[in-house]
């Protein structure tokens, strides 16, 4: 069936270090890729998606590209900032409503 | 706008009794969905409802584990009796119809002891 695969965490970097975490995806269609953001105490929500190959989805200084020949979905950011130590999941949707997530890496950015 | 609104936030129980929780999802929207995230762990599906319609239960375990959705709207999920690996994070979530994009509640957290 369709999964999600992401780096272990948790991810440890200092403020304005470069971010990549990593997100591969098994899928018999052309789904949807999407990354999920929670934050201490918030619920869970959507930091950037992208609905077909070579789409890039960004948002906040966070960019992916959907890549269909190796499968991935990676999570890039040039400079992170404390504030964006949280929780980051990859996830997919095969045209269905219904989201596949990953298991979560825990980003983790000090000052 | 206001968000999805889940209740209680925290809940613990002993082994055996039951539980309920209860979602609000975003007005006007017409999907709604139950996700388990256990710790460490990725949500997953619990079940979908399209309007009043539970149209994906396939993961609810229907044994001790049931909800429904009132006219369409608000939704409450079930464990009767709760069992210690119940214990998880229990997220409800909405979206517009056929969008992709889930907003998701803060959840409800459930202790089993």
């Amino acid at each position: 069936g369709d999964s999600v695969t992401q780096m272990e965490g948790p991810v440890t970097l200092s403020e304005e270090a470069f971010l990549t975490i990593n997100c591969t995806y098994t899928a018999t269609g052309y789904p949807s890729l999407f990354w999920y953001v929670q934050y201490p105490g918030e619920g869970l929500q959507l930091l950037l998606k992208a609905t077909k190959a070579d789409d890039k989805g960004s948002n906040k200084g966070f960019e992916a590209t959907y890549r269909k020949e190796t499968t991935s979905f990676h999570l890039e950011k040039g400079s992170v900032q404390v504030s964006d130590s949280a929780v980051y999941f990859c996830a997919l949707n095969q045209n269905t409503d219904k989201l596949i997530f990953g298991t979560g890496t825990r980003l983790q950015v000090f000052p | 706008e206001a968000g999805v609104v889940q209740s209680p936030r925290y809940k613990i129980i002993e082994k055996k009794q039951p539980v309920a929780f209860w979602c609000n999802p975003i007005s006007g929207h017409n999907t709604l969905y139950w996700y388990r995230q256990n710790l460490g762990q990725g949500p997953e599906l619990l079940i979908r409802y399209e309007n009043e319609e539970a149209v994906d239960d396939s993961q609810l375990p229907k044994d001790r584990f049931s909800a429904e959705r009132l006219k369409g709207v608000d939704s409450t999920l079930k464990i009767q009796p709760a069992e210690l690996g119940d214990s998880a994070v229990y997220l409800c979530a909405s979206s517009p119809l056929v969008s992709g994009e889930l907003f998701f509640g803060e959840g409800s957290r459930l202790t089993v002891l």
